[in-house]
């Protein structure tokens, strides 16, 4: 079975320009999240899709993140304007709803650093 | 904000001793799942207990919930170098929302 694909792999950008990310979750999995994990932390939850409703955004900092799932399957993130704060990994799960104690299966990040 | 927070936050043993890692959170709570962090296989969910359970196994793995407490264990016995990665507690108030602690970083030396 595919795990859960994410690109970039690592990105580097200025402080005040764009970025975007990309994920694709497992097939079949309604719920999709995205985390944010800063170095020696654990990951935070930014936002909670489940299928392309947004469950929960309340982490999201909205004036400068972005995020959809326009179709129910892929989804993206972005970041506009960067700052140096930013810097992180970008982590993105898929369970497959949002039932209780689903397992979530997590892609293997975008590293993202800001100059 | 982070809801559980582990101890310690580095731990150091020997191949073959048992790690133990301690979890506290601060809310109600319908489970909590502990979850492995190495460069190699990125994030993986290890265990699950929910919050009518106390104790839970899983090969090497061993997890108690102590809701009163509001605390949780993972001990991993006879440990193996591949054991060492980054081991977070996460809780689950409701509808599947993670809340991470901060982490024990283990390191199992063969």
């Amino acid at each position: 079975e595919a795990g859960v694909a994410q690109s970039p792999r690592y990105k580097i950008i200025e402080k005040r320009q764009s970025v975007a990310f990309w994920c694709n979750p497992i097939s079949g999995h309604a719920t999709l999240y995205w985390y944010q994990q800063i170095l020696g932390q654990g990951p935070k939850l930014l936002i909670q899709f489940q299928n392309n409703g947004v469950v929960d955004d309340s982490q999201l900092p909205k004036d400068r993140f972005s995020a959809e799932r326009l179709k129910g399957v892929d989804s993206t993130l972005k970041i506009q304007p960067a700052k140096l704060e930013d810097s992180a990994v970008y982590l993105c799960a898929s369970s497959f709803d949002l039932a209780g104690g689903r397992e979530q299966f997590f892609g293997p990040g975008t590293r993202l650093t800001v100059l | 904000s982070q809801q559980g927070e582990e101890d310690p936050q580095a731990l150091s043993i020997q191949e073959g001793e048992n790690a133990t890692m301690n979890c506290s959170y601060k809310t109600s709570i319908n489970n909590l799942q502990w979850y492995r962090q190495n460069s190699g296989r990125g994030l993986v969910h290890l265990i699950l207990i929910r919050s009518n359970e106390r104790e839970k196994h899983s090969g090497r793995l061993r997890v108690t919930l102590d809701t009163s407490k509001k605390s949780s264990s993972l001990l991993i016995t006879a440990s193996r170098a591949a054991d060492t990665a980054s081991y977070f507690c996460a809780t689950d108030r409701a509808g599947n929302m993670l809340t991470f602690g901060g982490g024990t970083r283990l390191m199992v030396k063969p």
